[in-house]
């Protein structure tokens, strides 16, 4: 069974440009969250769908960071304008739903300049 | 205030030996559930193991087991037999209820030596 996907691996952009992610869950899981790992810290969640609706992104920076999940599969994460604070990892995880294992993937190192 | 509580930012353990990570936490919902979560250098979070708040025995996976004190409020993760490919970062992490999401802690860094 193949595990969640994330691209790209690593980005470097300067400070206000803007900045996408992409992630596919583990097939047939309904639940998909987007944390974010700021260096010597534990992830902290952003945002979680429960297929394509989202139920939770009281923690997302609305001013600067949007998200969408397209038919309930992949989802997208973006940055603009992007800030130095927010160079981190960008982590995807996703579970079959209800209060199950969340499966992570490899994430996404953002470096702002 | 902290959900989690890891107080170890660094431990070193010698091969063959184990190792006891610590996790404290806090929460007033009777039904919760706590995890843990290695993180190697590649960046992947991989899930080691699992305790329900209502689980009457301790988690064991393999060479992982949880020791689960839930008057207080700790779920610490032993490692037996390390192995030089337990030198990760861990996690602890907790859900509290029937939110999905989970709170981690800040990790603890294993270094395991020959």
């Amino acid at each position: 069974e193949a595990g969640v996907a994330q691209s790209p691996r690593y980005k470097i952009i300067e400070k206000r440009q803007s900045v996408a992610f992409w992630c596919n869950p583990i097939s047939g899981h309904a639940t998909l969250y987007w944390y974010q790992q700021i260096l010597g810290q534990g992830p902290k969640l952003l945002i979680q769908f429960q297929n394509n609706g989202v139920v939770d992104d009281s923690q997302l920076p609305k001013d600067r960071f949007s998200a969408e999940r397209l038919k309930g599969v992949d989802s997208t994460l973006k940055i603009q304008p992007a800030k130095l604070e927010d160079s981190a990892v960008y982590l995807c995880a996703s579970s079959p739903g209800g209060i199950n294992i969340q499966y992570f993937g490899a994430g996404t190192r953002l470096s702002v300049l | 205030a902290q959900k989690i509580t890891q107080t170890q930012p660094g431990m070193f353990v010698q091969e063959k030996e184990a190792v006891t990570l610590d996790c404290t936490y806090d929460t007033s919902d009777p039904s919760y559930g706590l995890f843990w979560y290695k993180q190697p250098s590649s960046g992947e979070m991989i899930f080691l193991i699992y305790q329900g708040s209502y689980d009457q025995q301790n988690a064991t996976e393999g060479r992982y087991s949880l020791n689960f004190q839930k008057a207080r409020k700790s779920a610490n993760l032993v490692i037996s037999a390390s192995q030089l490919g337990d030198s990760a970062m861990y996690f602890c992490a907790m859900r509290e209820g029937y939110d999905y999401k989970l709170s981690f802690g800040a990790g603890t860094t294993v270094t395991a030596r020959a």
